[in-house]
């Protein structure tokens, strides 16, 4: 059964920092792109960073860019968020999501965000 | 970056009646093997959302064939054959062509 397992999330004042970690599981990690996706509250979904399988290329949302930085560790089958300078408008739930992809043999595959972690809340506030 | 359009926003629904959810991209979405990148996303309430149909028309592993999506250019259809009363939360459409990856502005769906 695959899982996705969300920690790290609070309270931070503007300006202050945070790393989420998403810890995987039943699945091989290794062959699939990753992403974080948040939801403001009582707000709709946006895509915040993706990387690919090998950790080679991350892409981010603009309003992230230079702020934020998503790594991962295949050996430990774990996707990270650091948030640094984190604003009040980054006040959010936060979860991890298999995808968009993966990688079968040496050929991509679409497969959008197939599974999903519960969340962790992120709330910038002083 | 492309602009997801969703329609409509608030759908009351009857048990056991057809639903259908469209949603307008600014831009073609196919890819260089001609398949629409473009998913469907069901968030229950007090849910993380799920992943209904990826690549416009193919669902997504345990997903009910009550469900199906469709294409016509950029409009896209989110089809529910006979709606059950599980089927109540927000749907999205999203783009995955092209970062910055786009969710529409999500479809409410709740029972008469």
């Amino acid at each position: 059964e695959v899982q996705l397992v969300e920690s790290g999330g609070g309270l931070v004042q503007p300006g202050g920092s945070l790393r989420l970690s998403c810890a995987a599981s039943g699945f091989t990690f290794s062959t699939y792109w990753m992403s974080w996706v948040r939801q403001a509250p009582g707000k709709g979904l946006e895509w915040v960073a993706t990387i690919r399988p090998d950790g080679g290329e991350k892409y981010y949302v603009d309003s992230v860019k230079g702020r934020f930085t998503i790594s991962r560790d295949n050996a430990k089958s774990s996707v990270y968020l650091q948030m640094n300078s984190l604003r009040a408008e980054d006040t959010a739930v936060y979860y991890c999501a298999r995808g968009i992809g993966r990688i079968v043999g040496a050929t991509p595959h679409y497969g959008g965000f197939d599974s999903w972690g519960q969340g962790t809340l992120v709330t910038g506030s002083s | 970056d492309i602009v997801m359009t969703q329609s409509p926003l608030s759908l009351p629904v009857t048990p056991g009646e057809p639903a259908s959810i469209s949603c307008r991209s600014s831009q073609s979405l196919l890819n260089s093997n001609g398949y629409n990148c473009l998913d469907w996303y069901l968030q229950k309430p007090g849910q993380p959302p799920q992943l209904l149909i990826y690549l416009g028309s193919s669902r997504a592993s345990g997903v009910p064939d009550r469900f199906s999506g469709s294409a016509s250019g950029t409009d896209f259809t989110l089809k529910i054959s006979r709606v059950e009363a599980e089927d109540v939360g927000v749907y999205y459409c999203m783009q995955g062509l092209q970062t910055p990856y786009i969710f529409g502005q999500g479809t409410k769906v709740e029972i008469k």
